[in-house]
């Protein structure tokens, strides 16, 4: 299924490091969104993006920085990250808020 | 706050056995309902959702739940259970937060079924 892509799928970085996180949706969505997945606790979502404005900020720290360029991509910018950010990101996408949401395979990071 | 509660971590099947996993929601206004599964390996996936009418849902590879209004549940069941259900199951609810809707997850059950 190749209707939400995310790059890289794997990433290992240091704490000093920037580095970027890439989705992409195919599926004609006017919603984003950007999830932490950790071992043993719900899915915790970080950001949501409508018509590209930015609609939910769950009190992400400032380390994390999205950009929504247009309807179909999304970033997640990573600056002096902890190890305890180390989980799987994941993006996902709906028609509208209220609908069920298309999810990408993750990139699972590492921050050492 | 909305929450939503899987009362199962982890669940351990023979095959052929039957499933039901729980999931109760705390808010009380309309809300549209979610089972997602997530494969080992696999991204996550809808099995199921209710948005109004029967509130008997069907989902794919023989999976069914039920919400009943008034215990603010959605079980997910499944008569017959295969090895290739070993996954793990996140129910969701869309519900009202502030000005917004937002899906609000439970923290998954993981199913391993016994050949």
């Amino acid at each position: 299924e190749t209707g939400v892509t995310q790059t890289p799928r794997h990433l290992v970085m240091g704490m000093t490091n920037k580095k970027s996180l890439k989705c992409e949706q195919h599926l004609g969505h006017n919603a984003m969104y950007w999830y932490k997945q950790s071992a043993k606790k719900p899915l915790e979502l970080m950001f949501v993006y409508n018509f590209k404005e930015q609609t939910e900020n769950n009190s992400v720290p400032s380390r994390f920085s999205p950009e929504c360029p247009n309807s179909s991509h999304l970033f997640l910018h990573l600056h002096t990250l902890q190890p305890e950010d180390s989980a799987l990101y994941l993006c996902a996408s709906s028609q509208e808020a209220v609908t069920e949401q298309f999810f990408g395979p993750g990139t699972r990071l590492t921050v050492l | 706050a909305q929450s939503v509660s899987q009362h199962n971590h982890h669940v351990i099947l023979s095959e052929a056995a039957s499933l039901e996993l729980g999931c109760n929601y705390s808010y009380g206004g309309t809300v549209n309902l979610f089972w997602y599964v997530q494969y080992p390996g696999q991204h996550l996936q809808l099995l199921l959702k209710y948005f109004s009418g029967d509130p008997l849902v069907k989902g794919i590879k023989g999976f069914e739940a039920e919400f009943i209004k008034s215990k603010f549940s959605f079980n997910l069941r499944k008569p017959s259970v295969q090895w290739s259900d070993t996954a793990e199951y996140f129910c969701a609810v869309n519900a009202p937060l502030d000005s917004n809707y937002q899906l609000i997850w439970g923290a998954g059950t993981k199913l391993i079924i016994k050949p």
